[in-house]
């Protein structure tokens, strides 16, 4: 079967680091994609892993082990407009990497 | 041009009403999607479509019509909807299939079934 767990909320304050974790269970992996969506909006593209180890891109980390079934996000320098949902999505290869299986999403609150 | 854009942004129909909604890209891709997304839920797979073909159906029901007339162009066509079916309904692309990429995503069509 497929599942995707990640929290459901978190809460930093500004400037602090966080980091928010996934664990997956696929048929078949292609890829873990980390999305950012703020309330009513469309998600937007984060960070790409599909080897083990870590993606730095500006304030935004993302470390994967295929062996674990593990990633995390990790958010440096927190800022107000960091408050969003991010979601954990695994690309599932069995069907030539086209479906994308997302988990249910971490509310962060970022506060004052 | 990096965009995806849905039309419209916002949509309140009757049970009985027919409408569609409609997503369109300009990024040469050949692989597009329709997600659903209720509150607080992640985005569902619908549909995807690959060179304007039909290549998923994740078991949607038939009141949900999906179309790819042109490579960029993708249309749902509703009908006979139910008040459940009010939900945020995404459109995303990727160049083809996609193995390495990541989705854009449009802005969503807010619908409301009445």
């Amino acid at each position: 079967g497929q599942n995707i767990d990640q929290p459901t909320e978190m809460t930093a304050t500004e400037g602090a680091i966080v980091q928010i974790n996934c664990t997956y269970q696929t048929s078949g992996f292609n890829g873990l994609f980390w999305y950012q969506q703020h309330a009513g909006e469309a998600p937007t593209f984060l960070s790409y892993n599909v080897l083990d180890g870590l993606e730095e891109k500006g304030r935004f980390s993302s470390f994967l082990s295929r062996s674990k079934g593990y990633s995390y996000l990790l958010l440096k320098e927190l800022q107000m407009k960091d408050s969003a949902s991010y979601l954990c999505a695994v690309r599932d290869s069995q069907t030539g990497g086209f479906k994308t299986i997302f988990g249910a999403g971490t509310r962060l609150f970022v506060k004052a | 041009d990096t965009e995806v854009t849905q039309t419209p942004k916002h949509l309140v129909m009757g049970m009985t009403n027919k409408k569609s909604l409609k997503c369109e890209q300009h990024m040469g891709h050949r692989a597009m999607y329709w997600y659903k997304q209720k509150a607080k839920k992640p985005p569902e797979l619908m549909f995807v479509y690959s060179y304007e073909k039909l290549s998923i159906n994740e078991s949607v029901p038939s009141r949900f019509s999906p179309e790819c007339p042109n490579s960029s162009l993708l249309n749902l066509h509703l009908h006979a909807l139910q008040p459940e079916d009010s939900a945020l309904y995404l459109c995303a692309t990727t160049p083809s299939r996609g193995l390495d990429t990541e989705a854009f995503f449009g802005q969503g069509t807010r619908l409301t079934v009445v």
